[in-house]
């Protein structure tokens, strides 16, 4: 099975302030499609997990412009360029590709 | 708007059985397959398993080989998701999450319902 391991594990930003969340998988999530499946999501306090960015560097409906992934094969990178409150929450990279979908530990971003 | 309801939370004996459904409105309930995410207390997320609800196939998690069942019931557009055997181990919020069943076998996760708990305590 894959492997998904997210650095760091928790994060304090200071509100209009940068963070960046790293996620390495165990093996190459590109497909032979051309499109690698790599997945954001938030999972806010009391809530369920909400899908953020898909494909790498996709946004989903309705997500902010101040969130933006990037990467390719196995390292990834989810960038926050200016952290608003609401932002609060712990954040998962997901893969996609091979069975069973494996997801990273999560990194709980919290605000100073 | 595109939404998955979930039933209410459970308690449960040790070596019980617990069914959890998970109700689609807002989309063509067999365009999408339906998958099942478990969290523990404070814990991340586990895949537990798929399920078409066009053809009734399923794919579930080696873990939960022998314990777990996905069903659907496709006239009022409800998954369910049976866990037998129950261990306190199995306390935990189970999630119904949608993934396009055109990408199969790619998941992509995209609405989840808000969660069921489920405990198990003798």
């Amino acid at each position: 099975d894959i492997v998904m391991t997210q650095t760091p594990l928790s994060l304090s930003v200071t509100p209009g302030q940068p963070a960046s969340i790293s996620c390495k998988s165990s093996q190459s999530l590109l497909h032979s499609d051309g499109k690698t499946y790599l997945y954001w999501y938030l999972q806010k306090p009391g809530q369920s997990p909400q899908l953020l960015i898909y494909e790498v560097s996709s946004r989903f409906s309705g997500v902010p412009d101040r969130f933006s992934g990037s990467g390719s094969g196995t390292d990834f990178t989810l960038k926050i360029s200016r952290v608003e409150a609401e932002d609060v929450g712990v954040y998962y990279c997901m893969q996609g590709i091979h069975l069973p979908p494996a997801f990273g530990q999560g990194t709980k971003v919290e605000i100073k | 708007q595109v939404q998955l309801v979930q039933s209410g939370a459970e308690v449960k004996k040790p070596g019980a059985s617990v069914k959890v459904s998970c109700k689609a409105s807002g989309y063509t309930f067999t365009s999408y397959d339906i998958n099942w995410v478990r969290q523990a207390t404070g814990q991340g997320l586990e895949w537990m398993g798929w399920m078409n609800p066009n053809s009734g196939n399923t794919g579930y998690a080696q873990k939960f080989q022998g314990r777990v069942t996905m069903t659907r019931n496709t006239s009022i557009s409800t998954a369910y998701m049976e866990l037998s055997s129950l261990r306190s181990e199995d306390t935990a919020v189970y999630y119904c999450a949608r993934a396009p069943a055109w990408e199969w076998p790619i998941i992509r996760l995209d609405v989840w319902g808000k969660g069921t708990t489920v405990t198990v305590s003798s």
